[in-house]
């Protein structure tokens, strides 16, 4: 299958500062990737879509000036958490999806531990 | 929004044991994916199936679209089959949503 590849896998940072996570596709162009956070014991929630050379959309409830989302190539959509605070810890995941014969696919990377302290 | 509900919620089994999981999802879909997350979050695609049935191994998968409904069938399972087994389903767009998913556990 595709793969996706995430960076960095686990992160600690002071609160106040900003933290920016890498999404690449490796083997693939995508000019949609997706990006989900996830807080323990709990399922996938979207955050937001993100469109290569174009704004990100994103999902009600989800501040966009605090979570900056760049997808400046057709491989690399970046997620910049700024000004991060304890309630932002989570594990953030993005996905890309990969069509091939009619079906469209969703890989995901390996997920980002963000831990504010 | 589509809803996607998932059971059962917990389960535990003896390693050998076969096990059927369930997705509910509350409106037509045309994506549909189950993976299994492991420990260390990583999401392993299981399979695409939007609807009909697949095998892959020990694993199988049925959708039956027009009742809104996927099971996930796990025979002889294994301890490293423990995880947290998610549903995904998309509608007319690419993006997911996911089920509330069903915690495994097997023991040796």
């Amino acid at each position: 299958g595709a793969v996706v590849s995430q960076h960095p896998s686990r992160v600690i940072c002071k609160s106040g500062t900003s933290v920016k996570i890498e999404c690449r596709s490796l083997d693939f162009q995508a000019t949609t990737m997706f990006w989900y956070r996830q807080f323990p014991k709990q399922s996938l929630m979207l955050m937001a879509t993100s469109n290569e050379g174009s704004k990100a959309t994103y999902e009600q409830g989800v501040e966009k000036d605090k979570f900056l989302i760049n997808h400046a190539s057709l491989t690399l959509s970046t997620l910049t958490v700024t000004s991060a605070h304890p309630e932002d810890s989570s594990f953030y995941i993005c996905s890309a999806r990969v069509r091939t014969g009619g079906l469209t696919e969703a890989f995901f990377g390996q997920g980002t531990r963000l831990t504010v302290v | 929004g589509i809803q996607v509900e998932q059971s059962p919620p917990d389960l535990i089994l003896q390693e050998g044991a076969n096990s059927t999981l369930r997705c509910n999802f509350s409106d037509s879909v045309n994506n549909l994916q189950w993976f299994h997350q492991n420990p260390w979050g990583q999401l392993i695609n299981l399979f695409y199936i939007p609807s009909g049935t697949k095998q892959n191994g020990r694993l199988s998968a049925t959708t039956v679209a027009t009742e809104r409904y996927s099971l996930l069938y796990i025979s002889s399972s294994q301890t490293t089959d423990s995880g947290v087994y998610f549903c995904a389903v998309g509608a007319g767009t690419y993006k997911y949503i996911f089920g509330t998913g069903t915690r495994l556990k097997v023991l040796a």
